[in-house]
C-alpha cells in the first residue's frame, strides 16, 4: 500500500512566522501535490510537482512556496503565516502515466491541521 | 475548464437502506472520474475510479458508481448502508491534458447513517 506521511497532525503558529509542512511518500511516485481543505470549499490545489526540483502553481498559490529536493519529499512553505491560512493541509502523490496522467489516482496523507494565531 | 457539482451537501439514511450520493460533472475532454471518502480527521481514501472502460464501476466497501455521459453524471450508490459508512464523500474529475493528474474536487457530501 502507498504510504503518504505528513510530519505533523496538528500545528499552531503565530502570524508572521515562516512555517514548513513536510510530506514523504514511499512509493516512488513522480507527482506530489499540496491542497488545503476548508469547509464548504472542498479541496483546492496549492502547488504540485511532477519531478525533483520541478513545480507548478495550482489554483491558490499566493502566500505559499514549495520545495522538492528529493523525489520522496515535498515541502510546503508559508513564507509569512497569516490567520487566513488557518486550514487543513493535505499532501498527495500519484504515478506519472506517460503524457496523460489523469487516470492515476492520488494517494493522500492524513493531513495537517494548521492554526495561525 | 472542468467542474464538479455534488448536488447534496448532506445526506441522511438509516442503516440497512440504500445510499445515493449525486454528482454531475463538466469536462471538455473524456473525463476520468473518482469518488473519495474522508473519515473524521483522516486523509482521503480512493473508493473507485472511472477511466473510460466499463460504465458501471465497482469500488471498495460495496460502493459502485455509474458513468452516464448523456446526463454528465457519476452518482455513487450502495445497496445497504452501514454505520461505518458515515463520512464525507468527494466526487472528483481529472484533467487529461497535463503531465500530472490534476484533480478538481466537488465540495463534498456528508453522509450520516442512523440506527
Amino acid at each position: 500500500d502507498v504510504k503518504v506521511t505528513q510530519s505533523s497532525r496538528y500545528l499552531v503558529k503565530r502570524t508572521g512566522e515562516k512555517v514548513f509542512l513536510e510530506c514523504v511518500q514511499d512509493m516512488d511516485h513522480e507527482n506530489m501535490f499540496w491542497y488545503r481543505q476548508d469547509p464548504g470549499l472542498g479541496l483546492r490545489l496549492i502547488y504540485f510537482s511532477y519531478d525533483v526540483k520541478m513545480k507548478e502553481k495550482g489554483d491558490i498559490p499566493e502566500g505559499y512556496s514549495v520545495s522538492r529536493e528529493k523525489k520522496e519529499r515535498f515541502s510546503l512553505i508559508l513564507e509569512s503565516a497569516s490567520t487566513n491560512q488557518t486550514s487543513m493541509y493535505l499532501c498527495a502523490s500519484s504515478l506519472w502515466a506517460g503524457g496523460y496522467g489523469s487516470n492515476q489516482p492520488q494517494h493522500f496523507g492524513d493531513g495537517t491541521r494548521l492554526s495561525i494565531l | 475548464a472542468q467542474s464538479v457539482t455534488q448536488l447534496d451537501s448532506h445526506v441522511s439514511v438509516s442503516e440497512g437502506t440504500p445510499v445515493l450520493l449525486r454528482c454531475n460533472y463538466s469536462s471538455s475532454y473524456s473525463p476520468s472520474l473518482f469518488w473519495y471518502v474522508q473519515h473524521p480527521n483522516k486523509g482521503l481514501q480512493l473508493l473507485l475510479k472511472y477511466t473510460s472502460a466499463a460504465t458501471l464501476v465497482k469500488g471498495i466497501n460495496g460502493f459502485e458508481a455509474e458513468f452516464k455521459k448523456s446526463e454528465t453524471s457519476f452518482h455513487l450508490t450502495k445497496p445497504s448502508a452501514h454505520m461505518s459508512d458515515a463520512a464525507e464523500y468527494f466526487c472528483v474529475v481529472s484533467d487529461r491534458t497535463g503531465t500530472a493528474s490534476k484533480l478538481t474536487f466537488g465540495t463534498g457530501t456528508r453522509l450520516q447513517v442512523t440506527l
